[in-house]
């Protein structure tokens, strides 16, 4: 089955940094990666995702970059703020058959310092 | 606030017992899923009904059943429970059955003493 690896575990930037979280996954099959926020205490949140025929996606702070060939796609945050303070999670989604289950990495608690 | 609810917040009971955890999915999402949250095992993916069928299975223990009902809510009941099934229980919808943009619940936390 898929595996998906995240790093790093922990991550603490000053404010105003960039912050990069890197993942990768083993099933050459998956096509759909999405990244999860989550508040301590609190849900899951999707804050941005992509697919296997896109290489980048940006949405404001918030950009996605994937490389098929190398099976590892990263998140990017720009102009960090104390609120981007959360644990991160890259899943991936095979495409195959009836395989709809999303496999999560671990997670990185990223700290966001003012 | 996804749209996803969830009850109840917090569970507490015994080893041995049987709980039913209750999801409602955001309006217009057909899909249903569960998942899992521990501190060693992360997040885990348990099962997920589309329409009222069961779709996709993950590491779901055979002491745990879920079902969704014809106005879409899904119901996870977890019996025979043992110490290291407490953890965060959280289902998610999209609407559609292929994975794609699930949006979660706020959680139900389960501590089993």
């Amino acid at each position: 089955g898929e595996n998906v690896e995240q790093h790093p575990s922990t991550l603490s930037v000053q404010e105003g940094d960039s912050a990069v979280i890197k993942c990768t996954y083993s099933d050459s099959a998956s096509n759909y990666f999405p990244w999860y926020k989550q508040e301590l205490g609190k849900r899951p949140q999707l804050i941005i995702d992509i697919r296997s025929n896109v290489g980048e996606k940006k949405d404001q702070r918030i950009a996605v970059t994937l490389n098929k060939t190398a099976k590892h796609f990263s998140l990017h945050i720009t102009e960090t703020q104390p609120e981007d303070s959360a644990v991160y999670f890259c899943a991936a989604k095979n495409s195959g058959g009836s395989n709809y289950k999303l496999t999560f990495g671990k997670g990185t608690l990223l700290t966001v310092n003012p | 606030d996804s749209g996803v609810t969830q009850t109840p917040k917090h569970l507490i009971t015994a080893t041995g017992q049987r709980v039913t955890l209750r999801c409602s999915p955001r309006s217009g999402d057909l899909s249903v899923y569960w998942y899992q949250q521990s501190l060693d095992q992360g997040l885990q993916f348990l099962i997920q009904y589309y329409n009222g069928e069961e779709r996709a299975k993950g590491n779901i223990l055979e002491r745990f059943s879920a079902q969704q009902f014809p106005d879409l809510h899904s119901e996870l009941n977890l019996s025979s429970l043992e110490l290291g099934d407490s953890a965060l229980y959280f289902c998610a919808s999209s609407k559609a059955q292929g994975g794609y943009e699930q949006y979660f619940g706020p959680g139900t936390r389960l501590t089993v003493t």
